[in-house]
């Protein structure tokens, strides 16, 4: 019963490099989330997927790529991580989304990453 | 996030007293979570409230939704430090499929 992990749950890393931060569900829902949350800010959808192979930006999608090959699998890479990446991620997923409201969003325990 | 407003974004009571919290939207609900952090912890979920007028409760919270004033309001009764975390408010008002926002957060520090 692992549920939504996410990994690595904690990142230091420098300004330029490249950065994975991976999110994985076993739940077979169709929707996942990526999120990131600072103070002041709340939290802020970064990208989102609906099912496999169909991604869509959120509302900070600039400096992220995602990709979701498999359902269950939703990593989300800092091609080139910026200190204004600095921040605690977090993963989401849910059986349903959209306009009718059926399920609730599960949330991984977040990836705290520090650019350097 | 715009889109929901929350309201106070940092409360501080005595233990044994009441609170309420606001989350107000700008666009239409289509349904509306509440979810409680620790800081530097994962969200937990409390409840969802889909139709207007609907109101749950789960221990001493109780939150309800009014889509009317596409408003929602969690209210505690007698706080204990245990409530003490960050509530947030989260909703599915885009019409794009998928697209979720949440309110930037109320702090809720109860002294003991």
């Amino acid at each position: 019963d692992a549920g939504i992990t996410q990994s690595p749950r904690y990142k230091i890393t420098e300004t330029g490099r490249q950065v994975t931060l991976m999110c994985h569900q076993t739940w077979s829902h169709s929707y996942m989330f990526w999120y990131r949350q600072d103070l002041g800010h709340g939290l802020r959808l970064i990208y989102y997927s609906a099912a496999a192979d169909i991604t869509d930006k959120g509302e900070v999608p600039d400096g992220y790529v995602v990709s979701r090959s498999k359902t269950e699998n939703f990593p989300l890479t800092l091609e080139s991580a910026t200190r204004s990446q600095t921040s605690v991620y977090f993963c989401a997923s849910s059986p349903q989304g959209g306009r009718i409201v059926t399920g609730e969003l599960f949330f991984g325990e977040g990836s705290r990453l520090t650019v350097l | 996030s715009q889109e929901l407003e929350q309201s106070p974004q940092s409360l501080i009571v005595q233990e044994g007293k009441n609170l309420t919290i606001n989350c107000t939207s700008s666009k239409t609900l289509y349904g509306l979570y509440w979810y409680k952090q620790k800081y530097g912890e994962g969200l937990i979920f409390l409840m969802m409230l889909q139709k207007g007028g609907e109101e749950k409760s789960h221990e001493k919270i109780t939150a309800k939704l009014d889509e009317k004033k596409q408003q929602s309001s969690l209210h505690i009764t007698a706080s204990q430090p245990s409530h003490a975390g960050i509530y947030l408010c989260g909703a599915f008002i885009n019409t794009n499929a998928g697209k979720s926002t949440f309110g930037d957060g109320t702090t809720l520090t109860v002294k003991p």
